[in-house]
């Protein structure tokens, strides 16, 4: 059983270079979700995405682009990299919305922009 | 708007020994309330969730946590810990599919 595959699980870049953070279920879940993990702190909606073709904002949008085009993929793409997007990011699913249902988590990705 | 604060940000108990993990929640509405559990390089796990049914709600691995509304707590505990429990514990409020708030964490310590 796969879950939540994200990759890569660990990157180093640098300031201004671009790159996209992978993520795919196999649980046909509709629901998907991106999070960054700062040390101290909990987790920060990114994006969301509640089925193929519709995304839209979390929390802290700013710096970072998704789609949606398949039920299985949700890639995060991060334009200009900042330090300030040093962080975990972790991909998530769920059948039923965050709301009332279990979340599965990708075992995350960690990435350092100096 | 909702938040939740974890009152604890490091806890260490003796194998054997209770757990008790607190959080207070604030949400203008009634909120689903969640503990996740993380350990160290892995993803979250779900432990348990309130969604407006028991207000005493039980979990995986021996846990569970009383919602009290008359205090907003949803306090997580455990009768005796184990040294697998060994990890980070989140709090979550949920208000809508798009709007989960995380607590900032607690860390469990457990010595042999």
């Amino acid at each position: 059983n796969a879950g939540v595959t994200q990759t890569p699980k660990f990157r180093i870049l640098k300031i201004g270079q671009s790159m996209t953070l992978q993520c795919t279920q196999d649980m046909n879940h509709n629901y998907m979700y991106w999070y960054r993990q700062d040390p101290g702190m909990g987790l920060k909606l990114i994006y969301y995405s509640v089925g193929a073709g519709i995304t839209d904002k979390g929390e802290v949008p700013n710096g970072y682009n998704v789609s949606r085009s398949t039920t299985e993929d949700f890639p995060l793409r991060l334009e200009l990299a900042a330090p300030s997007q040093t962080s975990v990011y972790f991909c998530a699913s769920s059948y039923h919305g965050s709301n009332t249902g279990e979340l599965f988590f990708g075992e995350g990705s960690r990435l350092t922009v100096l | 708007a909702q938040s939740v604060t974890q009152l604890d940000s490091h806890v260490s108990v003796s194998e054997g020994t209770p757990v008790l993990l607190r959080c207070n929640y604030s949400s203008s509405y009634s909120p689903s309330l969640f503990w996740y559990v993380q350990h160290p390089n892995k993803g979250l796990q779900l432990l348990l969730k309130y969604t407006s049914a028991a207000t005493l709600v039980k979990g995986i691995n021996g846990f569970e946590a009383e919602f009290k509304k008359s205090e907003t707590s949803f306090h997580l505990t455990k009768p005796s810990a184990h040294m697998s429990d060994a990890a980070e514990y989140f709090c979550v409020v949920s208000r809508n599919n798009n709007d989960m708030r995380f607590g900032a964490g607690t860390r469990l310590t457990v010595k042999p």
